[in-house]
Formats: C-alpha cells, sequence, structure tokens
C-alpha cells in the first residue's frame, strides 16, 4: 500500500520570502503520480503543480516548483516570493497511474507574514 | 467549464437518518472520485468512477454507503443510518482517463448530531 507523510505540521514565512513543504512517500509502484494541492480556509482544494514519476525534471508552475528525489521517494515543494494568498493547508499526495486515485499525506499548514 | 459542483453545500442530520449527496463533475470528465476528509487531516478516498461503473471501493466504505453514477453524469452518495463518526467533509473530484489531474469540488459538509 501506498503512503504519503508530511512531517511538517505547521510552517510560517514571511512575505516575499521562498519557503520549502517536504514530503516522502512509499511505494512499490514503478509508475505515478505526484501532486501538490492548496486549500486554503474554507474554501476548496485547488491542483498546485504534478510531477511524473518518470520524468527526471522537477516540475515547475511560476512560483512553484518541485524537487523530486525518486530514489529517495521525496517530493517537496518550493515557494519563491510568498504571497498573502498562498496561506493554505498543502497536501501532498500520491497518484495511481491505474486507477488516477489520490493518496493524501496529513498536510501543513502554511502562513504568510505581512 | 463551470467545475466540480456539489450539493448540497452543508447538511445537518440526526443520527440514524439517511442522507444523499450529489456531485456534478466538469462535464467532459469520464472519472469521478469521492474522498472524505475529517477536520485537519488530508482526504481519504472512498470510491471512483469510470463513465457509470464503480471501480473500486475503499474499505472504509462500510455497507451503509452506497455511491451511483447513472448514465455516467452526476453521482450521488448516500449515508444510511448515519452515525456521528460520519462527522466529515465529503469532496467529490473528476478527471479524464489518460489525464491524472483531478479537479475538486466545494465538498458538502456532512454533520451528524
Amino acid at each position: 500500500a501506498q503512503t504519503v507523510t508530511q512531517s511538517q505540521p505547521e510552517m510560517s514565512v514571511q512575505e516575499a520570502e521562498t519557503v520549502t513543504l517536504s514530503c516522502t512517500y512509499d511505494t512499490s509502484e514503478s509508475n505515478y503520480y505526484l501532486f501538490w494541492y492548496k486549500q486554503p480556509p474554507s474554501r476548496q482544494m485547488i491542483l498546485v503543480i504534478r510531477q511524473e514519476a518518470y520524468k527526471q525534471q522537477n516540475a515547475t508552475e511560476n512560483r512553484f516548483s518541485v524537487n523530486f528525489q525518486k530514489a529517495a521517494k521525496s517530493f517537496s515543494l518550493k515557494i519563491s516570493d510568498s504571497q498573502l494568498g498562498d496561506t493554505a493547508m498543502y497536501f501532498c499526495a500520491f497518484g495511481s497511474s491505474n486507477t488516477g486515485k489520490l493518496i493524501f499525506g496529513q498536510g501543513t499548514t502554511l502562513q504568510v507574514k505581512p | 467549464d463551470t467545475g466540480v459542483s456539489q450539493d448540497p453545500r452543508h447538511k445537518i442530520t440526526k443520527r440514524g437518518q439517511n442522507v444523499t449527496f450529489r456531485c456534478d463533475p466538469i462535464s467532459e470528465h469520464n472519472r469521478l472520485y469521492w474522498y472524505r476528509q475529517t477536520l485537519g487531516q488530508g482526504p481519504e478516498f472512498l470510491t471512483y468512477f469510470q463513465n457509470e461503473a464503480q471501480l473500486e471501493k475503499s474499505r472504509l466504505l462500510s455497507d451503509r454507503f452506497s455511491a451511483e453514477r447513472p448514465k455516467g453524469s452526476f453521482s450521488t452518495l448516500e449515508i444510511q443510518r448515519t452515525e456521528q463518526g460520519d462527522s466529515a467533509m465529503y469532496l467529490c473530484a473528476s478527471s479524464l482517463s489518460g489525464n491524472r489531474d483531478q479537479y475538486f469540488g466545494p465538498g458538502t459538509r456532512l454533520t451528524v448530531t
């Protein structure tokens, strides 16, 4: 069975600075996807970034980038130039290539301070 | 593209009552997923459909839970004889098979008193 672990329950960062959220996972599958989702307070889940396991190049979406270490089963999210609107709970998720179902971590609450 | 919608957004019910939630996926999406999220936790997979076929159910989905997706469009999730432990946010997501990005609805928050 797949597991996803986020070891940082809460983090804070000053506006305009950079923050990195950690995630590790465990799987025996060779083909899969990894995701970071953002859930603002009382709002719906939003897809931030996706990484295909077969790609060596780290995914980047504007201010968001990942550090994917397949051998170490590590998948961290870096947020550059943090903005107040980045305040949210962030979930790391493992996606099965067959079914697409997602296995989520426990989440990291990120507070961006002015 | 109006996104994934869920109805109702909030439901308060008494223990022992039956409740039904509805999810309307993005129109061209053939996969539909249900998750349950308790406060401060990550969502947990419940079940998913490809078109009208229910292809997988989690062990979390007891026999009091049933889900349908008639005609491969909207889906319903019914909980019979609700218990206080069923109180949670029920999330629906949809995707295109072959495209792994899932788009989530706003959720239905269930409170069982």
